[in-house]
């Protein structure tokens, strides 16, 4: 099975920062990989697909990139409804559906 | 407007059975894959189960595999997570969500499931 894992696991941050989350697969994704948002007690969130294609209603300061087995999440200007924790998904190889482990983004 | 509700949680002994649902509506279900994804307190995602639209095809995570069992009636619009064997491992906050190509474009709110004597 494909592996994911993220860094950094949480981070510190405050608003108007540019935040970078990356994640790394085990084998050769293209691009096939997706990117969630959880608030607490709440349900994920589809951010971006495809690595890179914005999903609908989602604000234009997230952005994605990457190819392959690296691949990074982007919010160019951190807002406060941003503080959650960002999910990277394989969807290459599948099943299964496999997550990263989740990168904390706090205050 | 996708709207998933599931339904079914709770306290539940070692080695019992539960079974979960997943009220769909605002999307044409029968065409649809839908999915199982679990989250056990304090902890990550984790992909449990797909169905096709038809129902023909199913998929689990290893972890399930021979306990928990996906199935869906088109007719009435739910998706369902029958569960067997439980274990306390299997403890966990169960969301249903649609499947757009490989994606979980639409995600309920969650059903808790807690396995404990």
């Amino acid at each position: 099975d494909v592996q994911m894992t993220q860094s950094p696991s949480s981070l510190s941050a405050s608003v108007g920062d540019r935040v970078t989350i990356t994640c790394r697969a085990s084998e050769n994704l293209s691009t096939y990989l997706n990117w969630y948002q959880q608030k607490p007690g709440k349900a994920p969130k589809l951010l971006i697909y495809s690595a890179s294609s914005l999903h609908t209603g989602v604000p234009s300061r997230f952005s994605g990139s990457g190819s392959g087995t690296d691949f990074s999440l982007t919010i160019s200007s951190l807002q406060p409804e941003d503080f959650a924790t960002y999910y990277c998904q394989q969807s290459y190889t599948t099943p299964p559906f496999t997550f990263g482990p989740g990168t904390k983004v706090e205050i | 407007e996708v709207q998933l509700l599931e339904s079914g949680g709770g306290l539940i002994q070692p080695g019992g059975s539960l079974r979960l649902s997943c009220a769909a509506s605002g999307f044409t279900f029968s065409k649809s894959v839908m999915t199982w994804v679990r989250q056990a307190p304090g902890k990550g995602l984790e992909w449990v189960s797909a169905i096709s639209g038809s129902g023909d095809y199913l998929q689990y995570a290893d972890s399930v595999k021979g306990r928990f069992t996906i199935s869906r009636d088109n007719s009435r619009a739910t998706l369902f997570l029958q569960m067997s064997s439980l274990r306390a491992e299997d403890t966990a906050l169960y969301f249903c969500a649609k499947v757009a190509e490989t994606l979980f474009d639409s995600w309920g709110h969650g059903t808790l499931v807690t396995v404990s004597s």
